[in-house]
């Protein structure tokens, strides 16, 4: 059964700490993904990973970075947390970045940054 | 402006009626793909459909790509069938979503 998971699945922070957000996916697919959904503005891409340590900004990079180093596991890390940065976050994975390849989504977590 | 429109924002139908999903993307996709959204949250792929027709049980997708869109027609709709329908447009893997549409399905 493939499958995308997301740890933890709610989280709440203050501002200025730290946040790790885990992602995993059992379906050796090479390309992983990390957005952020808001009421209104929908889902937006942070980061796209190709593959172990071959990392891309999305269309809203900045206050976060990723850690690729297994290509089952996809990280976000926020160094610093800010309250605008209370969100869902939402993992991916597929297998590429070419036709016909599905986007496969994880649970979700939300974080409230206090 | 906004990359991938969808309409309408909202939809209310008796169950047992059709629903009709609009997708319109502002530049050529490699991929479509529409998603169901629960009211929990969690994300569904429902159909994958970069041109031509595709049907899955009550789903059928007909994308359209030089005019750059694509629908989700719902037959025979359920209660169980509310929540909110994306609609995602992928070029070189990057996925940008429309809006959704917020579908309610009474009994």
């Amino acid at each position: 059964d493939m499958k995308v998971t997301q740890m933890p699945r709610y989280l709440i922070k203050r501002m200025g700490e730290n946040v790790l957000l885990e992602c995993g996916q059992d379906m050796s697919h090479e390309t992983m993904y990390w957005y952020r959904q808001d009421p209104g503005l929908g889902l937006q891409l942070i980061y796209i990973s190709y593959d172990v340590d071959s990392n891309s900004e999305g269309d809203i990079p900045k206050g976060y970075r990723v850690s690729r180093k297994k290509r089952e596991h996809f990280s976000l890390i926020l160094d610093s947390a800010k309250t605008n940065q209370t969100s869902v976050y939402f993992c991916a994975s597929s297998l590429g970045t070419g036709v016909p390849y599905e986007q496969y989504f994880g649970p979700g977590t939300r974080l409230t940054v206090l | 402006g906004q990359q991938v429109q969808q309409s309408p924002a909202s939809l209310v139908l008796q169950e047992g009626e059709n629903a009709e999903l609009q997708c319109n993307f502002s530049s050529t996709a490699t991929q479509l793909q529409w998603f169901y959204q629960s009211p929990g949250g969690s994300l569904v792929s429902l159909l994958s459909n970069p041109s031509g027709t595709k049907h899955t049980g009550r789903l059928t997708s007909t994308t359209v790509t030089k005019e750059r869109r694509s629908s989700l027609h719902i037959s025979s709709s359920q209660t169980t069938d509310s929540g909110t329908y994306l609609c995602g447009r992928q070029v070189v893997g990057q996925l940008t979503f429309g809006r959704g549409t917020r579908l309610q399905v009474y009994a």
